[in-house]
């Protein structure tokens, strides 16, 4: 099993593009979730899905756009960058995140990032 | 705003140790904890869940939660260099986790 996977792990883009950060999981996870990391910020989430079908703002919404594309996968895209998202990007899934019946339920595994710069 | 709070360090201890980290939380309807790794440049990493008052151990972690109080900590006894990491709190919501800011341990041979 390969976890949490996100693609791509690097990528510098210029002020005003779009991209698409990628994630996938494969451990059957019914929820998932976008987080930014930045210097002396800790990890803030940005948008959250908790089951397929559905999504969330978090903290920090503002200049992002979520899909959640089937169970496995759930993409966030930048619409036009700008270098206050300079950060690192992690995604992270759950089998649950409401109150659930095991609470082991809510236990988050994160995939390996994405270190994004904007000039 | 529910707030998580720590220490952000460095903690510094010697090899062999014990390395004592804390944690306090604001909303006192938080029903799950936990404590990940992440060492410099990778992704946080789940090493303890704790959901009811008191000890929780595995291996060499420790995790103590007093509800009451507010107040989540994680022990790592015979501290190992390979420990030097930041350490995360989290702490769930309804939904969602709250993360503190990390505390940075550094571990001297």
């Amino acid at each position: 099993n390969a976890g949490v996977t996100q693609t791509p792990k690097f990528q510098v883009l210029k002020t005003g593009q779009s991209m698409t950060l990628q994630c996938a999981q494969d451990m059957n996870h019914n929820s998932m979730y976008w987080y930014r990391q930045d210097p002396g910020m800790g990890l803030r989430l940005i948008y959250y899905s908790a089951s397929e079908g559905t999504t969330d703002k978090g903290e920090v919404p503002n200049g992002y756009n979520v899909s959640r594309l089937n169970k496995r996968e759930f993409s966030l895209r930048l619409e036009s960058a700008a270098p206050s998202q300079t950060s690192v990007y992690f995604c992270a899934s759950s089998e649950a995140s409401g109150r659930g019946r095991r609470e082991y339920y809510n236990e988050q595994f994160f995939g390996p990032g994405t270190r994004l710069t904007v000039l | 705003q529910k707030e998580v709070e720590q220490n952000s360090g460095p903690l510094s201890v010697p090899e062999g140790a014990i390395a004592s980290l804390n944690c306090t939380y604001s909303d006192r309807g938080s029903q799950s904890f936990f404590w990940y790794r992440q060492y410099s440049g990778k992704s946080p990493e789940l090493i303890m869940s704790i959901y009811s008052n008191g000890d929780k151990e595995d291996g060499r972690f420790t995790a103590q939660l007093n509800k009451a109080s507010q107040y989540v900590s994680l022990l790592i006894r015979d501290s190992q260099p390979s420990d030097s990491a930041t350490y995360l709190c989290a702490v769930k919501g309804y939904s969602t986790l709250t993360f503190g800011k990390g505390t940075m341990l550094l571990v001297s041979p």
